[in-house]
């Protein structure tokens, strides 16, 4: 089936580290979409890619669109306490109608 | 303008019992997608509405319904709840497309006793 694989599921980092949660497709995605959700919270949309190759900035995020549009990655630069979350992945692969979810990265912080 | 709107925000019933879970789309989106999220399987899409019509379905059980009204408000229904229906089920809504920014809202978690 169409699947988003997602890595690493967990990520414990020291406060002002870099972090890295990357996303890969088995198939084509039309685009690419990032959601943060904060323990306890519902996700919120950080940002979509669209195009082959795409890079964007939000701050110290940065987002990827891979040449064959099946993967992605999200770093963060120099993490801080409000980074603490999981974040997801969500991409529509080609040919289908409906949103498919990486697993998540959880994300936490030592301060 | 408000955000997606969910009720009821916590639910308990038993084995065997069926639930219905309300959504209200911020105003102006027309499109309404369910999700179930559970530790173990993620968020897993159930279905979206349209203009009162479903468009798409995920892989869930017919145990598993939806509809949408004329004002994009939405329900969902699961039948003859099983204790693996236990889960957060999150309601986003867009303006047209699945494509286009989910807003989620705050979801409806149910524990099957």
């Amino acid at each position: 089936g169409q699947q988003v694989m997602q890595i690493p599921q967990y990520q414990h980092v020291q406060e002002g580290e870099d972090f890295t949660t990357y996303c890969n497709s088995s198939t084509t995605l039309s685009n690419i979409q990032w959601y943060k959700q904060r323990p306890g919270g519902h996700p919120v949309f950080l940002i979509q890619l669209v195009k082959s190759g795409e890079v964007k900035k939000q701050k110290r995020l940065t987002f990827q669109f891979g040449e064959a549009k099946k993967n992605s990655s999200l770093h963060i630069t120099a993490t801080q306490t409000t980074d603490v979350g999981t974040y997801f992945c969500a991409g529509i692969p080609q040919g289908a109608q409906k949103l498919v979810f990486g697993q998540g990265t959880r994300l936490t912080i030592n301060p | 303008k408000a955000g997606v709107t969910q009720t009821p925000r916590y639910l308990i019933k038993t084995r065997g019992q069926q639930v219905t879970l309300s959504c209200s789309p911020i105003s102006g989106h027309r499109s309404v997608s369910w999700y179930q999220q559970t530790p173990g399987q993620g968020l897993q899409f159930l279905f979206e509405y349209f203009s009162e019509t479903q468009r798409n379905k995920g892989n869930f059980p017919g145990r598993f319904s939806g509809r949408q009204f004329s004002n994009s408000r939405s329900e969902m229904n699961v039948s003859t709840l099983e204790l693996g229906d236990s889960a957060l089920y999150l309601c986003a809504s867009s303006l047209a497309r699945i494509e286009e920014t989910q807003y989620f809202g705050p979801g409806t978690r149910l524990l099957v006793l």
